[in-house]
Formats: C-alpha cells, sequence, structure tokens
C-alpha cells in the first residue's frame, strides 16, 4: 500500500529556510490524489499549509502563504515544502499526506518529522 | 467563514457512548472527516464522507451531520480510544482550502 516518508534537517536558524521532502512509496505520485502537509506545533492541533497535484496546481494557507512554496517530483515519485523566514512560532511537527480523491480526506499519513527553530 | 469549532475536552464513560461534535460554516457544503490521533502518532483517519469508515475501523465510529455541524460517535467507548480527534474539511468559499478544527481531547473514565 501507499506509503509517504518525510526528510529533511531537524534543526534550522531563525530566518533560514525550512526545506523538507516527502517520499512516496508504493503507488504513484501522478495519481488522481492532492498531496498535502500539515503541521502541529508542541501541543497543539493541526494547521493544513498546503498541497500539490502532480500537476503542478497549488493551494496554499493563507496565512503562511507568502512564505510556503510546494512542488513535485514525479521523476523522483515525491514533492517538497520550502517554508521562508522561519521563527520560533514553526516550531511543529510536519506530516505529509495524502488528500484521496475518492474519499476527500486525509487517509494516509507519514510519520511526521519534528522541525526545531533555533539559533 | 473558514474555521471549524471544537469542544477543547470531552469525558465519557467505558462502554458509554459519546459524541464529539464540530461546528464551521464550511459543513453546510463539505462533510467533515475525523482523525484519531494518540501521543507521539500521526492523525488516523476514522470518518469520512457522510458516514464511512476505513478499513480497520471498529464499526462503533460512527459519523452524522446536520446544518452546520458534524459529529462523531463512539458507541461503547473502550479505553484504547482515548486519544485527540480532530475534524477537517474543504473550505466553503470555493478556493480548495483545507481547514481543521481545534481538536477535542477525549479522555475515558
Amino acid at each position: 500500500q501507499v506509503q509517504l516518508q518525510e526528510s529533511g534537517p531537524g534543526l534550522v536558524k531563525p530566518s533560514g529556510t525550512l526545506s523538507l521532502t516527502c517520499a512516496v512509496s508504493g503507488g504513484s505520485i501522478s495519481s488522481s490524489n492532492w498531496w498535502s502537509w500539515v503541521r502541529q506545533p508542541p501541543g497543539k492541533g493541526l494547521e493544513w499549509i498546503g498541497e500539490i497535484y502532480h500537476s503542478g496546481s497549488t493551494n496554499y494557507n493563507p496565512s503562511l502563504k507568502s512564505r510556503v512554496t510546494i512542488s513535485v517530483d514525479k521523476s523522483k515519485n515525491q514533492f517538497s515544502l520550502k517554508l521562508s523566514s522561519v521563527t520560533a512560532a514553526d516550531t511543529a511537527v510536519y506530516y505529509c499526506a495524502r488528500d484521496d480523491d475518492y474519499r476527500n480526506a486525509f487517509d494516509i499519513w507519514g510519520q511526521g518529522t519534528m522541525v526545531t527553530v533555533s539559533s | 467563514s473558514s474555521e471549524l469549532t471544537q469542544d477543547p475536552a470531552v469525558s465519557v464513560a467505558l462502554g458509554q457512548t459519546v459524541r464529539i461534535t464540530c461546528q464551521g460554516d464550511s459543513l453546510r457544503s463539505y462533510y467533515a472527516s475525523w482523525y484519531q490521533q494518540k501521543p507521539g502518532q500521526a492523525p488516523v483517519l476514522v470518518i469520512y464522507g457522510k458516514n464511512n469508515r476505513p478499513s480497520g475501523i471498529p464499526d462503533r465510529f460512527s459519523g452524522s451531520s446536520s446544518g452546520n455541524t458534524a459529529s462523531l460517535t463512539i458507541t461503547g467507548a473502550q479505553a484504547e480510544d482515548e486519544a485527540d480527534y480532530y475534524c477537517n474539511s474543504r473550505d466553503s468559499s470555493g478556493n480548495h482550502h483545507v481547514v481543521f478544527g481545534g481538536g477535542t481531547k477525549l479522555t475515558v473514565l
């Protein structure tokens, strides 16, 4: 079955850029699904960051839109997140997830990766 | 509106029935999906659509919706159901954005 795995640095300096990748295995990123990033600050709730379709179409959370770029690499079957000008408020567990086209829900999640913003 | 509102905490006695609610304007246009999250784990989808359970989710979990309110009901709550529960849906403004509720901490007594 489809599995997702996040990877990237666990520590980012303030004002820097957070970069994460989500590898898709067991299925194709070119299937009819949107692929999302969701984050969760320590002790807080889930926040949708944005999504991408294999065509490259994207949608972003308005509160983060000015700092977020999500891209797709179909040759590597993966998608990526870049969040610029990070502050301590961006410290969170970052998840990638599949928004299943049939269920219209996040049916598959990665295990999550903790990113800390600190000097 | 792009917000979904959940009660922060709910408790239920072991074996009893509990309802967790989610309110928001977007729920007049879209069904809510529900996720269970246990400490240190990724969220797991438990209900989607009108009232559908993914494979492996016990049938004590069910969903319903009326107006701007979606509900997740656990009939005969078990100790292992103690977790945080989140609802989500598409934003009704038509821009294809996703919104999450703030989450409900369920305690099984």
